[in-house]
């Protein structure tokens, strides 16, 4: 059974750079049929998709976050990490991981199944 | 991208069944049969319950469904259990991935 689990500082300072890992268990990152995501969640409010990666490190980011992020991937680890920088109050939210089906020819699937947990990442001084 | 729209609540009671709407644009919703939707009870992730418009993932009960008409995309829950009540979210491709705001179900 495919499980993620997100890790990473849950206090992070303004301006700086925000630091995820996830891990996979139960599976290979490296399978040709997935892409790996990141989505994230504000405290009561709805979800927004970050972005996604390939395990060959193709990858696809939200536009409005695309200057700020960077997610890479870990294969020898089975980890992808994601990197957001000059973080606001505004970034403060729980972070997920999730598998991402690569069944598209261009773009990223709005499918994704399972999800982890989620780790909620504060920004303040 | 603009988020997809959601009615901000719906209820219904045990047995009734109730609708909950995703609408979208040509470019979204209206261009691709690829929405999802995601069942989130308070403190828990997302769960898949519906993708590519109407399937089921394994595991999922039958009493949801999905469908769509023109730009607005439908997830359909019938026989309401207690259970049920929960946050649903839309989500479509739309160039890149983009959510709706959600929708809080209450079974009264």
């Amino acid at each position: 059974q495919l499980q993620l689990q997100e890790s990473g500082p849950g206090l992070v300072k303004p301006s700086e750079t925000l630091s995820l890992t996830c891990t996979v268990s139960g599976g290979s990152i490296s399978s040709s049929s997935y892409y790996w995501g990141w989505i994230r969640q504000p405290p009561g409010k709805g979800l927004e998709w970050i972005g996604s990666i390939y395990y060959s490190g193709s990858t696809y980011y939200n536009p409005s976050l695309k200057s700020r992020v960077t997610i890479s991937v870990d294969t020898s680890k089975n980890q992808f990490s994601l990197k957001l920088s000059s973080v606001t109050a505004a970034d403060t939210a729980v972070y997920y991981c999730a598998r991402n089906p690569a069944t598209m020819v261009r773009g990223v699937s709005p499918r994704f199944d399972p999800w982890g947990q989620g780790t909620l990442v504060t920004v303040s001084s | 991208q603009s988020a997809l729209t959601q009615p901000a609540s719906v209820s219904g009671s045990p047995g009734q069944s109730i609708t909950i709407s995703c609408t979208g644009t040509s470019s979204d919703v209206g261009s691709y049969n690829l929405v999802s939707w995601y069942q989130q009870h308070p403190g828990k992730a997302p769960k898949l319950m519906i993708y590519e418009g109407s399937k089921r993932p394994s595991g999922v009960s039958n009493r949801f469904s999905g469908s769509k008409s023109g730009n607005t995309a439908s997830l359909t829950i019938s026989g309401l259990q207690a259970e049920d009540e929960a946050d649903y979210y839309c989500c479509s491709y739309a160039g890149s991935v983009v959510f709706g705001g959600g929708t809080k179900l209450t079974v009264l």
